[in-house]
This record gives structure tokens, C-alpha cells and sequence, in this order.
């Protein structure tokens, strides 16, 4: 079945890139997502990617897609406190309407 | 647009209490998505729509849960009657091609 998984944790220093990581089972997977959930807010899409790409780059965020191992990362350039947040993983499945599957979440912590 | 709208923000309600939760998707959006978060089980898909029609409901927990669309810009989750497991925050979400979800601010349900 379809399954998403992500480390729990990450800690890093105001201004070094951070990479947290994803995998996914599903090989139909057509697009894969990142979303980022602020403290007692909603979730907010971050970026997504397309399955037949590799890489995506937005600003400050890269997504690299590895198809063959199934292996999703998202970079954070010069983090900031700001982006302390809980940080999604999602993958669209194939002839599944807009349903997604999403990770657990990885709570990425930036310290001054 | 004012992006999709949840209410209550907050709920706390005695067990045995009927509960609804309300949902506003973004105008001219045809996919609506209710998913509840706890810290144990993350973020779990209980229902979907398209088109006002339920298309995926295998993810709602038992029968004490139901969810209506009665049309493009309203659905409602209700549980009757609450138990102090159900207590977890509620998110609706939509889409209007089935890439992009966009997530309510979610309703926060204590069940005492």
C-alpha cells in the first residue's frame, strides 16, 4: 500500500541549510508535495514537484527527486528561525482524484 | 479570496455530545477534504468529495462519524455521539484541479 515516511526530528543553526528527507512506496505517484504547519495554524503548501522532473528550485527552497529510490529532500538555504516549523512530505496518487498520503512530519528546530 | 474556512476554531463539548464541524472550500474548488491530526496517529484522510459526492469515506473511524456536502460551498463532519478519543484537530482542505490542497485553519476538538 502506499506509505510515507519521514524522520521525526531535525535541529539546525540560524543560517546553515537544512535537508530533511522523504520516502514513498508508490510508484505511480504523480506529483509530490512539501507543506509546512506553523504552531496551531493549517498546513501550507510550500512547493510541489512533478514526477518526471528531479529537481525544483523556489528561492531559498530546492526539492530533489530521486525516482529510482523513491527518495524526496527538501533544502532550506540560509535557515532562519522563521522556519521552525513542522514540515510535511505528501505524494498524489495516480487516477486518485486529488487524494493525498502524507508523511508524519518532520519538526525542523532552528536555533540562534 | 478569503481562503477555505473552518468553524468553530475551537470546540469543547462532554462526551456524548453531538458535534459539528463546518467547512467554506475556496470558490470554484471541486475537491473538499476533511483529515483529522494527533500527535499519535499524525495526520490521517477521513473523507473526500467531488463534485458534492463522497468518493472516499474508508478513512472515517466508525459510524458515530458522518459528512455531508450539500452543495459547491458548504460541508459539514459530524460526530454523535463525541468520545474523549475523538478529541484531535480537524482540517478541511480543497482543490480545484487535485494538485494544490489549500487547508482551512482547522477546528481544535476537546472531548471531556
Amino acid at each position: 500500500g502506499e506509505d510515507v515516511e519521514q524522520s521525526l526530528f531535525l535541529s539546525v543553526r540560524e543560517g546553515d541549510s537544512s535537508v530533511i528527507n522523504c520516502t514513498y512506496t508508490d510508484s505511480s505517484s504523480t506529483y509530490l508535495y512539501w507543506y509546512k504547519q506553523e504552531p496551531g495554524a493549517g498546513l501550507q503548501l510550500l512547493t510541489y514537484i512533478f514526477s518526471n522532473m528531479d529537481m525544483k528550485q523556489d528561492q531559498r527552497l530546492t526539492v530533489l527527486l530521486n525516482k529510482k529510490d523513491k527518495h524526496l529532500s527538501l533544502r532550506i538555504a540560509d535557515t532562519q528561525t522563521g522556519d521552525s516549523a513542522i514540515y510535511f512530505c505528501a505524494e498524489s496518487i495516480y487516477n486518485q482524484g486529488g487524494k493525498l498520503i502524507f508523511g508524519q512530519g518532520t519538526e525542523l528546530s532552528v536555533k540562534p | 479570496d478569503a481562503g477555505v474556512i473552518q468553524s468553530p476554531r475551537h470546540e469543547v463539548t462532554e462526551m456524548g455530545q453531538e458535534v459539528t464541524l463546518r467547512c467554506k472550500p475556496i470558490s470554484g474548488h471541486d475537491y473538499l477534504f476533511w483529515y483529522r491530526q494527533t500527535m499519535m496517529r499524525g495526520l490521517e484522510l477521513l473523507i473526500y468529495f467531488n463534485n458534492n459526492v463522497p468518493i472516499d469515506d474508508s478513512g472515517m473511524p466508525e459510524d458515530r462519524f458522518s459528512a455531508k456536502m450539500p452543495n459547491a460551498s458548504f460541508s459539514t463532519l459530524k460526530i454523535q455521539p463525541s468520545e474523549p478519543r475523538d478529541s484531535a484537530v480537524y482540517f478541511c482542505a480543497s482543490t480545484g484541479g487535485g494538485n494544490e490542497q489549500y487547508f482551512g485553519p482547522g477546528t481544535r476538538l476537546t472531548v471531556t
